[in-house]
């Protein structure tokens, strides 16, 4: 069975640092793909960065980068020079490439901004 | 840009009520997905569906059926709610495997 962990209920961070968001998963499957999701207080889910299993590089949007340890299993997000909108639920979500599109998700991490 | 779009919002029910969420997405997507959101929980696949008039169930699908008569539709109904299914609802739909789900705003439903 595949699972998504997310050890972080919760972080504080202050404006302009940089915050590390943990996700694990485990899974048998070689080709799967890795999505973080934000969701702020209004509800939506907001799409952000995705890791494909093959991929060599870590994938990077804008502020947001993906740190890819395919042999341990993590791919945790760091948000650089963070920012009081940044304070959101932050989802790690998995799919394999037989799943049809399903998503597993973990329990999300609450980040909060502050001054 | 409708994009995905869910309806109702917000609902509440009495127990053993019926209702039906409808999810409309205008990208021409072939696969669709209705979650549910608990608190401390993330969101968990209820039922989904990869073509028109295809239907299959998620990690969660009791008590709730699906439809897709039309590739843009994608019902949700509940036949006799139970206050368990109070939650958050939430609708997605992609086009290609490899890209990223698309979700509409979500409908918060309470069950009394």
């Amino acid at each position: 069975a595949q699972k998504i962990t997310q050890t972080q209920p919760g972080m504080f961070v202050q404006e302009k640092e940089a915050v590390t968001l943990d996700c694990t998963y485990d899974t048998s499957d070689q080709s799967y793909g890795l999505f973080w999701y934000k969701q702020p207080s209004s509800g939506e889910m907001i799409f952000l960065i995705y890791q494909g299993s093959y991929d060599e590089q870590n994938a990077t949007e804008g502020r947001y980068s993906l740190n890819f340890q395919k042999a341990r299993k993590s791919a945790n997000l760091v948000i650089s020079a963070s920012q009081l909108g940044d304070s959101a639920m932050y989802f790690c979500a998995m799919k394999t490439t037989d799943s049809w599109g399903k998503l597993q998700f973990g329990a999300g991490t609450q980040v909060v901004v502050t001054p | 840009n409708a994009g995905v779009t869910q309806t109702p919002k917000f609902r509440v029910l009495k127990t053993g009520q019926s209702m039906t969420l409808l999810c409309a997405q205008d990208m021409n997507h072939e696969y669709m997905y209705w979650y549910r959101q608990d608190p401390g929980m993330g969101l968990r696949l209820i039922h989904y569906s990869v073509g028109e008039g295809t239907t299959a169930k998620g990690e969660v699908p009791d008590g709730y059926n699906v439809s897709r008569l039309k590739k843009q539709n994608f019902l949700l109904g509940l036949e006799s709610a139970a206050p368990s299914q109070t939650s958050v609802y939430f609708c997605a739909s992609v086009g290609h495997l490899n890209q990223p789900q698309h979700f509409g705003d979500g409908t918060r439903l309470s069950i009394l």
